[in-house]
């Protein structure tokens, strides 16, 4: 029982270079979050997923995409990098009916 | 849209005592409030939670207090340990189920 898993766990991309953070539960909670931590600072919602099918936009979501795959699975696609976008990556999960959300191990992601 | 504001950012006490951090919040329609620690280089874990109802939960040396009229909320630690020294998050879920983060509080507990 894994709970909440993010691969990969380190990514340097140059600046314009795309690429696509993967997080996968096995909670078989309904919900579904990416949230980024700048140095510092606390976490900021980019987009999240209430159930399979559906996505909506969080705090800052300009400059990614999201897909959610089935019910397990919820991926952030960078389609071009930038620096402003160097940060830490949680995906959290979260069960329909509770309010508690469980984050994953994060992606510590650097855009030179 | 939600805003929650924490202080202090940094606090350091000495072992066994008692340690405070307060979160403030704008939206009255808010109804859940977790508490999240973060060890350095870990993910954010729960450690407590309250809901809109309630007005204090405690957890062995943890509680939290919640005053909706003023609406802030704050986190108690008592006889604190080397162990408890962190980053703790408080944060507050609005009506669409999205939780906004305070900014942290870095907390040392000095043997």
């Amino acid at each position: 029982n894994a709970g909440v898993t993010q691969t990969p766990k380190f990514q340097v991309l140059k600046t314009g270079q795309s690429m696509t953070l993967q997080c996968a539960q096995d909670m078989n909670h309904n919900s579904m979050y990416w949230y980024r931590q700048d140095p510092g600072m606390g976490l900021r919602l980019i987009y999240y997923s209430a159930s399979e099918g559906t996505t909506d936009k969080g705090e800052v979501p300009n400059g990614y995409n999201v897909s959610r795959l089935n019910k397990r699975e919820f991926s952030l696609r960078l389609e071009s990098a930038a620096p402003s976008q160097t940060s830490v990556y949680f995906c959290a999960t979260g069960d329909r009916g509770r309010f508690e959300q469980y984050f994953g191990p994060g992606t510590r992601l650097t855009v030179t | 849209g939600e805003n929650v504001e924490q202080h202090p950012s940094t606090l350091s006490v000495q072992e066994g005592d008692s340690a405070v951090i307060k979160c403030t919040y704008s939206d009255s329609a808010s109804n859940y409030f977790p508490w999240y620690k973060q060890e350095l280089g870990k993910r954010p874990q729960l450690i407590i939670d309250i809901r809109s109802n309630v007005g204090e939960k405690k957890d062995q040396r943890i509680a939290v207090t919640l005053n909706k009229t003023a609406k802030h909320f704050s986190l108690h630690i008592t006889e604190t340990q080397p162990e408890d020294s962190a980053v703790y998050f408080c944060a507050a879920r609005n009506a669409g189920n999205m939780l906004t983060f305070g900014g942290g509080t870095r907390l040392m507990v000095k043997p």
